[in-house]
Order: structure tokens, then C-alpha cells, then sequence
């Protein structure tokens, strides 16, 4: 069976520091990932979606970036995080069309 | 711009009651919808999904779908205490796009 692992819980940065999350996907080859945040009160905004290695797709501009250096890891990082960055950031996979797994979620506190 | 309207709630029913949770979506080529249950402090997991008009019924979850009128709707049947959480609507559209529009989602609320 297919299982999405995802680390760390919990985060606290403060402003100004890097951040490196991490997506792994078990029991499956080149699947579909995505990351997205969900801010307090909010819905989910879908940030970076990939269909392949090396291929990323950017839906919100803004001061995060992602990569996936292999099939299965999805990995979302910043330079420089920003207060505004806080917030529940979930990664995600799917088989097409058959909805979404979703990994346990990072919660992000910056300060 | 494709839209996914839920009403925010809180939706209270008592605990053995049927609740009802719609969604209205925009988009009149989508395909592929979703339920998603979300508790508090944890990620949403996926418990329904229906592609054809009708009803789609597992175990105490009922998934109603009706393309023309463009709603879907969720109905949890002899509704639990622990069924309390936010429910989000997900709407798939066609054209190659796997990428769903979600709803804000519906927070209901089981009383005993």
C-alpha cells in the first residue's frame, strides 16, 4: 500500500531563517505531488505541483521554492521566510484522478 | 475562475441525526468530486469520491452528486460525536488538469 511521509510536525522559525521540508512517497512510482498551505481560518492554497523529476510547477509567487531530486520526494524550501509565511503546510500526492493522500502536515510558526 | 462555495457552519445536529453538508461548484465541465474530513489540528483525509449523477453510498456516508443544478452533497448518517470536524468539498475539472478547486469547508458539530 501507498504511504506518504512527511517531517518535521512542528516548526519554529524565526524571521529571515531558511526552511527545508520534506515529502517521501512509499509504494508508488511517479506520482503525482503537490505542497500546500493552509493558513489559519483559510483554505487550502496549492503551492508547487510536480508530475515528474525535476518538474515543478509554481502557483503562487512568492518566497518559496520546490524541488523533487527523485521520483518519489518532493521537498519545499525557502531563503528567507517571512512572518507570513506561518501556517500548516501539507504535501500531498495523488493518482490522477482518484483524489488526494495527504502527509500529516508541517505546522509552521515563524517569529 | 472556478469557484467551490461551502457554507463555513458550524453545522449542530445531535448525535443520531442525519447531516447534511452541500457544495455548489462553477465550473460546469468538472468531473471528478470530493469529500475530504478534516479534524481539528490534523490533515484532511479523503472519505468520499463520486464521478456520475446520483447517489454513492459507504457505510454511514452518502455522497449525492446532480451535474445540472452543479451541487454536491455529503450526508452522514446516525451522526457520531466523533464525526465532529471540517468537511471540504473538492471539484475535479476535465481537460488533463488533476489539480482540484476545494471549498473552505463546512464545520459541523455532533452534540450529544
Amino acid at each position: 500500500s501507498q504511504t506518504i511521509h512527511q517531517w518535521p510536525a512542528t516548526l519554529v522559525q524565526p524571521v529571515g531563517s531558511p526552511l527545508s521540508l520534506e515529502c517521501t512517497v512509499e509504494g508508488t512510482s511517479n506520482p503525482n505531488l503537490y505542497w500546500y498551505r493552509q493558513a489559519a481560518g483559510r483554505g487550502l492554497q496549492l503551492l508547487f505541483y510536480s508530475v515528474g523529476i525535476g518538474q515543478i510547477s509554481s502557483e503562487v509567487p512568492q518566497n518559496l521554492s520546490a524541488s523533487r531530486p527523485q521520483d518519489r520526494q518532493f521537498i519545499l524550501s525557502s531563503k528567507k521566510l517571512l512572518l507570513s509565511d506561518s501556517g500548516f503546510y501539507l504535501c500531498a500526492w495523488s493518482p490522477e484522478t482518484y483524489g488526494y493522500t495527504f502527509g500529516s502536515g508541517t505546522r509552521l510558526t515563524v517569529v | 475562475q472556478k469557484e467551490v462555495e461551502q457554507n463555513s457552519g458550524p453545522l449542530s445536529v445531535p448525535e443520531g441525526a442525519i447531516a447534511s453538508l452541500n457544495c455548489t461548484y462553477s465550473d460546469r465541465v468538472s468531473q471528478s468530486f470530493f469529500w475530504y474530513r478534516q479534524y481539528s489540528g490534523k490533515s484532511p483525509e479523503l472519505i468520499m469520491s463520486i464521478y456520475s449523477n446520483g447517489d454513492k453510498e459507504d457505510g454511514r456516508f452518502t455522497a449525492q452528486l446532480n451535474k445540472a443544478s452543479q451541487y454536491v452533497s455529503l450526508l452522514i448518517r446516525d451522526s457520531q460525536p466523533s464525526d465532529s470536524a471540517t468537511y471540504l468539498c473538492a471539484v475535479n475539472s476535465s481537460g488533463g488538469s488533476y489539480i482540484p478547486t476545494f471549498g473552505r469547508g463546512t464545520s459541523l458539530i455532533v452534540h450529544p
